[in-house]
């Protein structure tokens, strides 16, 4: 069973960067067998997903958010990252990361528990 | 505002039924799979239903979905106080090139 948990700073500046690291364990962020997600939820808001990266190399990010999400994976730790530049109190969110199966890409069936990141100053 | 159109929230007594809607389009539910997801505060989200109706190993035949062209529902029976939680659905968008959510309905077990 997949098992994954976000880390990161709880409190970031408006204009700086948040960044997250997802540590997986029960499954490799190089297996074929994986796409790894970043999703997001806003205070009364819905969930918004962010985008995912593939062990080949493809990563793909929701378009509202392209040119300030960078996500990366590190095989060595086993670890994904979230970088999101220039954040805004819109910024604000439970930040999740989650699996899905390559038979079934779009649908997450692991999940983290979520960190919350608020921005202000 | 959200891609995919839920209600707000929903109400039943213990022990009845309730069934969640979900309203898309052709991009998404129309001609995607749908899943549903249950978040309680503090806890990991958990899969509920994926490809419109199929349950993943755990979750009990209490759950069920269903789509009919761009609409998708969740339904639960036998409705318990450990229910109450917000119920997400999802698909992917083939125009957004995303995967799209509902805004979440929350769900009270009067």
């Amino acid at each position: 069973q997949v098992q994954l948990q976000e880390s990161g700073p709880g409190l970031v500046k408006p204009s700086q960067t948040l960044s997250l690291t997802c540590t997986v364990s029960g499954g490799s962020i190089s297996s074929s067998s994986y796409y790894w997600s970043w999703i997001r939820q806003s205070a009364g808001e819905g969930l918004e997903w962010i985008g995912r990266f593939y062990t080949t190399g493809h990563i793909i990010y929701t378009a509202s958010l392209k040119g300030r999400v960078t996500i990366v994976a590190d095989m060595s730790t086993n670890q994904l990252s979230l970088r999101l530049t220039s954040v805004t109190a819109a910024d604000t969110a439970v930040y999740y990361c989650a699996s899905s199966v390559v038979r079934g890409p779009y649908y997450f069936d692991n999940w983290g528990q979520g960190t919350l990141v608020t921005v202000s100053s | 505002q959200s891609v995919l159109t839920q209600p707000p929230s929903v109400s039943a007594a213990p022990g009845q039924k309730v069934i969640i809607s979900c309203s898309g389009s052709n991009s998404n539910i129309g001609n995607n799979y749908v899943s549903w997801y249950q978040l309680l505060p503090g806890t990991a989200p958990k899969l509920l239903i994926y490809d419109n109706s199929n349950r993943p190993s755990g979750i009990p035949d209490r759950f069920s979905g269903s789509k009919s062209g761009t609409s998708a529902t969740l339904g639960i029976t036998g409705l318990q106080t450990g229910d109450e939680a917000d119920y997400y659905c999802g698909a992917w968008d083939s125009n957004l090139i995303a995967v799209v959510f509902g805004g979440g309905t929350k769900l009270t077990v009067l």
